[in-house]
């Protein structure tokens, strides 16, 4: 069975720009969590989504979006990109109507703004 | 709000011993989950183990066990026998009995010597 997968793998973007980050759950999932790991700040929630919808978000500006497909891939977009933006990008599933406790996660984008 | 503190930013072990990781939360639920995670340099993070906080007796699995203190709120992972492979990073990580984010610790480097 595939892991989850997550593209790309690196992402160099200028400050000011657009970042998308792609994210494949695990087939059968259909909660998509989205981190940020930043350095010396530990990993952050970001976003949630079940269903296509957005049910839950961390304490991040609005320049961070996102959406879940029909398919439950999910797209995270960060607009006007700063420096601070700089991390790594963890995707995690899960399937929250049966085992609704692990959330397994892929290898991240490292996403660098300069 | 729920936090959770890790306390030792690193660790070292030599290769067969065993080694302690703590973890403290902080929470007013009753009906929670807590996790550790391994990030390995390769930055998948992978589930080590998980415990239930209805569950009085301490999860184990293979040489990784827990030593859950509810009262205390202290959530400690025990790896025996520390092989090479277990150098990384540890993450402590709660979520509460609903489907929702996970809230993590800030991480214990952990390095195993020969």
């Amino acid at each position: 069975e595939a892991g989850v997968t997550q593209s790309p793998t690196h992402l160099i973007k200028t400050r000011g720009q657009q970042a998308t980050l792609r994210c494949s759950p695990i087939s059968g999932h259909t909660s998509v969590y989205w981190y940020q790991q930043a350095l010396g700040l530990g990993l952050q929630f970001l976003l949630w989504y079940d269903e296509g919808e957005e049910r839950n978000r961390g304490n991040f500006p609005p320049r961070f979006s996102g959406r879940q497909f029909p398919n439950y891939s999910s797209e995270l977009n960060v607009n006007a990109l700063e420096l601070e933006d700089s991390a790594l990008y963890l995707c995690a599933s899960s399937w929250d109507r049966e085992d609704p406790y692990e959330q397994y996660f892929g290898p991240g984008t490292r996403l660098t703004v300069t | 709000a729920q936090t959770v503190t890790q306390s030792q930013p690193e660790m070292s072990v030599q290769e067969a011993e065993t080694v302690t990781l703590s973890c403290t939360y902080d929470t007013s639920e009753s009906d929670y989950y807590l996790f550790w995670y391994k990030q390995p340099p390769s930055r998948q993070m992978i589930l080590v183990i998980r415990q239930e906080a209805y569950k009085q007796q301490n999860a184990t699995e293979n040489r990784f066990s827990v030593n859950f203190q509810k009262a205390a709120k202290s959530f400690s992972l025990k790896i025996s026998d520390s092989q090479l492979g277990d150098a990384a990073m540890y993450f402590c990580a709660y979520k509460t009995g609903t489907a929702s984010k996970l809230t993590f610790g800030t991480g214990t480097r952990l390095q195993v010597t020969l």
